[in-house]
């Protein structure tokens, strides 16, 4: 159990259609982190929520955008899906301050785009 | 820019071989230091980090990794591999000036154990 739960597991849309991924941090966690892992490379950062508001963001362009909720949930939603948008979607939480830098992943929303 | 370079791609070893993959990054500034794990079909998992103090830190599974400054370097070692141990390793890194920092991962190395 990774603690970070993401929902679907696997997702297949059409070129053009939009797509909305959900993420649930883990108990006590209030920062999420969305990264897109295409195949064989790492992950990249797309950008983080913190107290619902976007904190960070990688250079991946406006059509992909994202929300959190009061209860730490968050969106991603990625506009007008192109077919290099096919990838292995990972959310990834971590609590509050500390020096406890490690994020918990959870396993990924796999989306291919046809 | 920050970014973490790995240098093998593909590493093959037999049982009970030593491992050792490297892990470099590029930024001047106080760093934090990951290795993640991504075993067949699972989510990434955290195998050890650094923060500050001794440079040898150890992480689970009997894996071990040395933060050398000088050399920006973070390189994963573990003395006898397993069959188990086939899998992804990521190093990753981010910037010591706030814990929210975003991590930045390296392209990552697919370790493949012959039984």
């Amino acid at each position: 159990d990774a603690g970070v739960t993401q929902s679907p597991t696997h997702l297949i849309k059409t070129r053009g259609q939009q797509v909305t991924l959900r993420c649930s941090p883990k108990s006590g966690h209030d920062t999420v982190s969305w990264y897109q892992q295409a195949l064989g490379q790492g992950p990249q950062f797309i950008f983080q929520y913190y107290e619902e508001e976007e904190r960070q963001r990688g250079n991946f362009p406006d059509r992909f955008s994202g929300h959190q909720f009061p209860n730490y949930s968050s969106e991603l939603n990625v506009n007008a899906l192109l077919l290099g948008d096919s990838a292995l979607y990972l959310c990834a939480s971590k609590g509050r301050g500390g020096q406890d830098y490690g994020y918990t992943f959870g396993s990924g929303t796999r989306l291919t785009v046809v | 820019a920050q970014s973490v370079s790995q240098h093998n791609h593909h590493v093959i070893l037999s049982e009970a071989a030593s491992l050792e993959l490297g892990c470099n990054y590029s930024y001047g500034g106080t760093v934090n230091l990951f290795w993640y794990v991504q075993y067949p079909g699972q989510h990434l998992q955290l195998l050890l980090k650094y923060f500050s103090g001794d440079p040898l830190v150890k992480g689970i599974k009997g894996f071990e990794a040395e933060f050398i400054k000088s050399k920006f370097s973070f390189n994963l070692r573990k003395p006898s591999v397993q069959w188990s141990d086939t899998a992804e390793y990521f190093c990753a890194v981010n910037l010591g000036y706030s814990s929210a920092s975003k991590i930045i991962f390296g392209s990552g190395t697919r370790l493949s154990i012959r039984p």
